[in-house]
């Protein structure tokens, strides 16, 4: 069982907006800013997507963002794209021994 | 343009070891804290260990209880990971990743390791 809790699919049509919710605790997600989201198309290098919850790196389009309320942070993807069918990861440092946890991932279906 | 490439999975029976290595390109190696992340088939991604650019620090995931050992050797824009004791519960996709501030900013395509007999 993994650290952080995302739900295992979610789906949209092309155009529309999806959100993925990543549920950690008040030692992770809620209490630090250093969540950060990664884009993986199966067998291929995972992707930066998102960092210190809300950031974009370059070149990510700004059809994505972040936020985070409390334990939970969110991943939007707006415009849906065929390309953007992939499994989604949310990560955020947790301090101490545990240091990194990550989600246990969500497929998003461009139907 | 930033590569990261790993080597060294394959089949390894329970109990056995095996070294995990990662070639940096495109970076300037030793300015970057490095990582490895690894997925279990069928799972989310784990965060495994990670070292600091001179490698004067090292982290490891407390459940592997010393059966691995992260370590880098500059000179050779390389990232290691030595695994030993292996069990059946390691076998996993895993990842050499570079880390920016807080998090994992460039990621190889990983290397397989099969724990079997």
């Amino acid at each position: 069982q993994s650290a952080l809790t995302q739900p295992p699919s979610a789906s949209g049509s092309p155009g529309q907006s999806v959100t993925i919710s990543c549920t950690g605790t008040s030692s992770d997600v809620g209490a630090y800013n250093y969540v950060s989201w990664y884009q993986h198309h199966p067998g291929k290098a995972p992707k930066f997507m998102i960092y210190e919850v809300s950031k974009r790196p370059s070149g990510v389009p700004d059809r994505f963002s972040g936020s985070k309320s409390g334990n939970t942070a969110s991943l939007t993807v707006s415009g849906l794209q065929a390309e953007d069918e992939a499994d989604y990861y949310c990560s955020s440092f947790a301090g101490g021994h545990i240091q990194w946890v990550f989600g246990g991932g969500t497929k998003l279906t461009v139907l | 343009e930033v590569q990261l490439v790993e080597s060294g999975g394959g089949l390894v029976q329970p109990g056995g070891s095996l070294r995990l290595s990662c070639e940096a390109s495109g970076i300037t190696f030793s300015n970057y804290w490095m990582a490895w992340v690894r997925q279990a088939p069928g799972k989310g991604l784990e965060w495994v260990a990670n070292i600091k650019s001179d490698g004067s620090a090292k982290n490891h995931m407390d459940s592997l209880k010393g059966r691995f050992s992260i370590s880098r050797d500059n000179a050779k824009n390389s990232l290691y990971l030595q695994m030993s004791n292996l069990r059946a519960e390691d076998t996993a996709v895993y990842y050499c990743v570079r880390h920016g501030y807080y998090n994992f900013d460039y990621w190889g395509q990983g290397t397989l390791v099969t724990v079997s007999s």
